[in-house]
């Protein structure tokens, strides 16, 4: 079946501009995690969503970064007058249960700062 | 705060030697511990698991070891070959939804 999807696959942008990062989850998968991943660097937990609810959004890393779900679906994770620091991949992943379950991860998206 | 170490950094190995990568943890509640293996350019995948009611786990030439009372685990590749060239990721989970991963591992097999 169709695995995690996310869109674009690279994004180049100019500092200050907005930039809308997508991901399509597996169908049926409750929860949705966003990670970022700076070059050679582990993954950086971001935000979590059961649902359309993010109980814990500690992970972002600043007032500009905002995400959302809909449809128990589709997410959408939002960078608002990027920096060169967020420059790195974005990561999705689901799972069909929350917790101590495999997550499926995406191909993330490669996000450039210039 | 909760926080997963992971030794060491970089790793080579000669084809056909053992591999052993270790991760510590800090949360005594964490009871889910997954391997992840990220192929250069690739999304991680997951390759093994293992949880806090077990031992040890071994699925073919790969196994993972738990000892809650020190609070580390490790990942055993054994006859390692070129395509187990990548990065290792652990990570610990407490049962709901955060996942603390480590700083990864880039292992090397030189054939």
């Amino acid at each position: 079946g169709a695995g995690v999807s996310q869109s674009p696959s690279n994004k180049v942008t100019e500092k200050g501009k907005d930039v809308e990062l997508r991901c399509d989850p597996i169908s049926g998968h409750t929860a949705l995690y966003w990670y970022r991943q700076s070059l050679g660097q582990g993954l950086e937990f971001l935000i979590y969503f059961q649902g359309n609810s993010a109980p814990d959004k500690s992970g972002l890393p600043s007032d500009r970064f905002s995400a959302e779900r809909t449809g128990g679906s589709v997410s959408t994770l939002t960078i608002q007058r990027t920096q060169q620091e967020d420059s790195a991949v974005y990561l999705c992943a689901s799972s069909d249960r929350q917790g101590m379950n495999e997550q499926y991860f995406g191909p993330g998206t490669r996000l450039t700062v210039t | 705060g909760e926080n997963v170490e992971q030794h060491p950094s970089t790793l080579s190995v000669q084809e056909g030697d053992s591999a052993v990568i270790k991760c510590t943890y800090s949360d005594s509640a964490s009871n889910y511990f997954p391997w992840y293996k990220q192929e250069l350019g690739k999304r991680p995948q997951l390759i093994i698991d293992i949880r806090s009611n077990v031992g040890e786990k071994k699925d073919q030439r790969i196994a993972v070891t738990l000892n809650k009372t020190a609070k580390h685990f490790s990942l055993h590749i054994t006859e390692t070959q070129p395509e187990d060239s990548a990065v290792y990721f652990c990570a610990a989970s407490w049962g709901t939804y955060k996942y603390i991963f480590g700083t990864g591992t880039r292992l090397k097999v030189l054939a």
